[in-house]
């Protein structure tokens, strides 16, 4: 069974452009979260999607979006890219009602220049 | 508000040696815990995890857990690293769903 994969793996973006970062989930999951990993700031929450619909957002500013598709793989969209974007953004999937049934991918390293 | 700390930023042991990487939490509920893995330019693995029941959780690699409500801890041991260990290692409490809160990660250096 496959895992969560994300696309791309790498990604390198000039100050001020934008930023799409795909997420597949494993399949039967429904819920798929974005996390941040930036240097020296740990692993913070993005965002959480659940059957299409936003059901929490960390502390981040509105230029931090993103969409869940009818078959529930995800978008992350980093617009007007900001320097300190540049971190590792991983996206976890999960059985809703589960606890603690979420699994991560292996990430994609944004880098912006 | 639900939190989670590490206190050792990097830890190194010798191979064969015993490691305890420490975690504190604060959550107004019942926490579920985590234990994840991170080798470097990987994704985060699950170690083990504690939702209720026994207070020591065995996991993977021969990890274990230890949930103390007194202490609000979890930390996590292994009796004997092996060199393949070196890695980084995140605390998480789950919240809502499977948001999670994760630490800052302990970096393991494993010396031969």
């Amino acid at each position: 069974e496959a895992g969560v994969t994300q696309s791309p793996t790498h990604l390198i973006k000039t100050r001020g452009q934008q930023a799409t970062l795909r997420c597949s989930p494993i399949s039967g999951h429904t819920s798929v979260y974005w996390y941040q990993q930036a240097l020296g700031l740990g692993l913070q929450f993005l965002l959480w999607y659940d059957e299409g619909e936003e059901r929490n957002r960390g502390n981040f500013p509105p230029r931090f979006s993103g969409r869940q598709f009818p078959n529930y793989s995800s978008e992350l969209n980093v617009n007007a890219l900001e320097l300190e974007d540049s971190a590792l953004y991983l996206c976890a999937s999960s059985f809703t009602r589960t606890q603690g049934s979420a699994f991560f991918g292996q990430g994609t390293r944004l880098t912006v220049v | 508000a639900q939190s989670v700390t590490q206190p050792d930023i990097h830890i190194t042991v010798s191979e064969g040696a015993s490691l305890e990487l420490r975690c504190n939490y604060s959550y107004g509920a019942t926490p579920y815990l985590f234990w994840y893995v991170q080798s470097p330019g990987q994704g985060l693995q699950l170690l083990l995890k504690y939702f209720s029941g026994d207070t020591l959780v065995q996991g993977i690699k021969g990890f274990e857990a230890e949930f103390k409500r007194s202490q609000s801890s979890f930390n996590l041991r292994k009796p004997s690293v092996h060199w393949s260990d070196a890695a980084e290692y995140f605390c998480a409490v789950g919240g809502t769903g499977n948001q999670f809160y994760f630490g800052t990660g302990t970096s393991l250096t494993v010396i031969p």
